[in-house]
């Protein structure tokens, strides 16, 4: 089973519309969850952290978190082109052990 | 101020040989992580360094080596290369280990290996 698992897509939104992304991990002890977009050809970048149980919401986006389930989400409200990335999941060890995996990666496309 | 910088951007080279990727992290930031990603693999960890001492490395062959310098820059070197070693490397820095899920990259050096 790999760590941290992600629907590879490719998702496919019609503009206006909200995309959800999905993602799992294995570790129970992982502390912090984060969201990196990647554009083709282009590094990722940081769009979203979490690190409690619950819903966090910024602008369009609302990254959405359950230890419990060992889940996290991320929504992207009234979706525009300019979405269309590929958005990776990443996971932190606990403290004294931090260590970023990332999951593969789903690749969204926002039809206008 | 200025993002990650990595160089070189793009190199060529053949089997056997040993390659060296330079990363300078955002100023103050004193973690460096590197990365390899490839279209099937994703984005695979490979080492992280902190305060010019290996923190953490992934799952990569002794072949694959770092090191960090008391200006918090970084180099990872590669030996005797494969054909498989072809990928995007990526260098991420971040301020400090517990903070290393919020990690800036840098453009990354593309290795082509013939």
């Amino acid at each position: 089973q790999k760590e941290v698992e992600q629907n590879s897509g490719p998702l496919s939104v019609p503009e206006g519309a909200i995309a959800s992304l999905n993602c799992t991990y294995s570790d129970r002890v992982s502390q912090s969850f984060f969201w990196y977009r990647q554009y083709s050809g282009k590094s990722p970048e940081l769009i979203m952290s979490i690190y409690s149980n619950g819903d966090k919401e910024d602008g369009r986006f609302t990254a959405q978190l359950n230890k419990a389930s060992q889940y996290v989400s991320l929504l992207i409200r009234d979706s525009q082109p300019s979405d269309s990335a590929t958005y990776l999941c990443a996971v932190n060890g606990f403290f004294g052990n931090e260590k970023l995996t990332f999951g593969t990666g789903t690749r969204l496309t926002i039809i206008p | 101020k200025a993002g990650v910088t990595q160089t070189p951007r793009y190199l060529i080279k053949t089997r056997g040989q040993q390659v060296t990727l330079s990363c300078s992290p955002i100023s103050g930031h004193r973690s460096v992580s590197w990365y390899q990603q490839t279209p099937g693999q994703g984005l695979q960890f490979l080492f992280e360094y902190f305060s010019e001492t290996q923190r953490n490395k992934g799952n990569f062959p002794g072949r694959f080596s770092g090191r960090q310098f008391s200006n918090s820059r970084s180099e990872m070197n590669v030996s005797t290369l494969e054909l498989g070693d072809s990928a995007l490397y990526l260098c991420a820095s971040s301020l400090a280990p517990q903070t290393n899920g919020e990690q800036f990259f840098g453009p990354g050096t593309r290795l082509t290996v013939l």
